[in-house]
């Protein structure tokens, strides 16, 4: 069974700081997926990652897969209080989609 | 455009009471997924249809039922309501070949009482 881990869960950063979080899964899969949820809202598609070495940018964040090592990361560059949100990390599995249990990003002053 | 559409947003309910949550979407997609986000547990796949006229459980089917009405609408139904049923639901769509990903619904916030 597919499983998807993030971490970490909560990541408290000062602004202008840099930061990684990293997706663990745990088969083989074609597609990686990144979202951001606002609190009380629905969630976002930031990146879809579709190959080995896939590397995408928006902004101040660069996602990356590797799928040798079923990793992929969500680089964080010069952090802003805008960023603050939670993302989560998903992974395709035959039909569907498996999400890692989200990494809460608050960022402060 | 409106993409996804829930409804409700919002319900309170009793134990043991039953409700049918809607979900339409207007882009024309083949594949239509209900999943529930409970704290520190990400979202977890209830049900899913990859395509009209069928329906496939998820990770957490108990106490659900799904039914795909045609292309646009995939409701989710409790028959039964329980407190561990107290979730935020959303609905989700993508084409057949995966697109880009999912299209979310705005979210139900379900309280069972």
């Amino acid at each position: 069974e597919l499983k998807v881990e993030q971490n970490p869960l909560f990541l408290s950063m000062q602004e202008g700081k840099n930061y990684t979080i990293y997706c663990n899964y745990s088969t083989t899969s074609d597609r990686l997926y990144w979202y951001r949820q606002d609190p009380g809202k629905s969630l976002e598609s930031l990146f879809v990652l579709l190959s080995n070495g896939a590397v995408k940018q928006e902004g101040r964040l660069m996602a990356s897969l590797d799928t040798k090592a079923r990793l992929s990361t969500l680089h964080i560059t010069a952090a802003v209080h805008d960023l603050s949100a939670t993302y989560f990390c998903a992974v395709d599995n035959n039909n569907d989609m498996r999400f890692g249990a989200g990494t809460r990003l608050t960022v402060k002053p | 455009n409106a993409g996804v559409t829930q409804t409700p947003k919002f319900q309170v309910l009793k134990t043991g009471q039953s409700m049918t949550l809607q979900c339409a979407q207007d882009m024309n997609h083949n594949s239509m997924y209900w999943y529930r986000q409970d704290p520190g547990m990400g979202l977890r796949l209830i049900y899913y249809s990859a395509s009209e006229g069928t329906t496939d459980k998820g990770e957490v089917p108990n106490g659900y039922n799904v039914s795909r009405l045609n292309k646009r609408e995939f409701s989710l139904r409790l028959e039964s309501a329980a407190p561990s049923q107290t979730s935020v639901y959303f609905c989700a769509s993508r084409p057949w070949n995966g697109g880009y990903g999912y299209t979310f619904g705005s979210g139900t916030r379900l309280t069972v009482v």
